[in-house]
């Protein structure tokens, strides 16, 4: 069975400048998370999906970070414009059902640099 | 609000000793304890879990005790070898709380084994 797939692996670019991740969840998992981890740190949730329906956004920086999850299955991430604080590591996971006991599946993860 | 704390790294160890990582939690409600493990270049991956108190999570030689009585989910290894050098990370799930499917996750802890 594929795993979560994230692309792209890396990404560079110039602050003010847009950019989006995407994610690939496991075929039949129903939940869906975004998760940043920053230098040094552990990941911190960003965003979480029940089928196509943002469930809890509260965490994710509204003025310039946008999420979507067409049709329940693919799921892109986009910030615009970048700031120099965004350079972190963005990793999507995926889970047959809510809960973390159902066990997450987390991608390779997308590394973005913001110069 | 709840938090993971583990010890900082890098850990470094020659083949064969034994290893301890410290994690410590706080938590309002009954918290799941998991560790994580990150290997270079690729996405977390679930090593061990403990869903109550005195529980004990194991797998491929590491193993974690869930203690509530003094907040600690250590994970050990009687003798690493080099292919365990990687990232750590505990991680915690509040199962009491509304957000019982959000990972909480402490800063990770890089192991590093020598042959």
């Amino acid at each position: 069975e594929a795993g979560v797939v994230q692309s792209p692996r890396y990404k560079i670019i110039e602050k003010k400048q847009p950019v989006a991740f995407w994610c690939n969840p496991i075929s039949g998992h129903n939940t869906l998370y975004w998760y940043r981890q920053n230098l040094g740190q552990g990941p911190e949730l960003l965003i979480r999906y029940e089928n196509e329906e943002a469930v809890d956004d509260s965490q994710l920086p509204k003025d310039r970070f946008s999420a979507e999850r067409l049709k329940g299955v693919d799921s892109t991430l986009k910030i615009q414009p970048a700031e120099l604080g965004d350079s972190a590591v963005y990793l999507c996971a995926s889970s047959l059902d809510t809960g973390v006991n159902y066990g997450y599946t987390f991608g390779s993860g997308t590394r973005l640099t913001v110069v | 609000g709840d938090s993971v704390t583990q010890m900082e790294g890098p850990v470094t160890l020659s083949e064969e000793a034994f290893l301890t990582i410290n994690c410590t939690y706080t938590a309002t409600g009954y918290p799941s304890l998991f560790w994580y493990v990150q290997y270079p270049g690729e996405g977390l991956q679930l090593l061990l879990k403990a869903t109550k108190a005195d529980d004990k999570g194991s797998n491929k030689g590491f193993e974690a005790t869930y203690r509530k009585e003094t907040t600690s989910f250590h994970l050990e290894k009687g003798s690493v070898q080099v292919s365990d050098s990687a990232v750590y990370f505990c991680a915690l799930s509040d199962e009491g709380m509304d957000s019982s499917y959000k990972l909480i996750f402490g800063s990770g802890t890089r192991l590093l084994v020598r042959p």
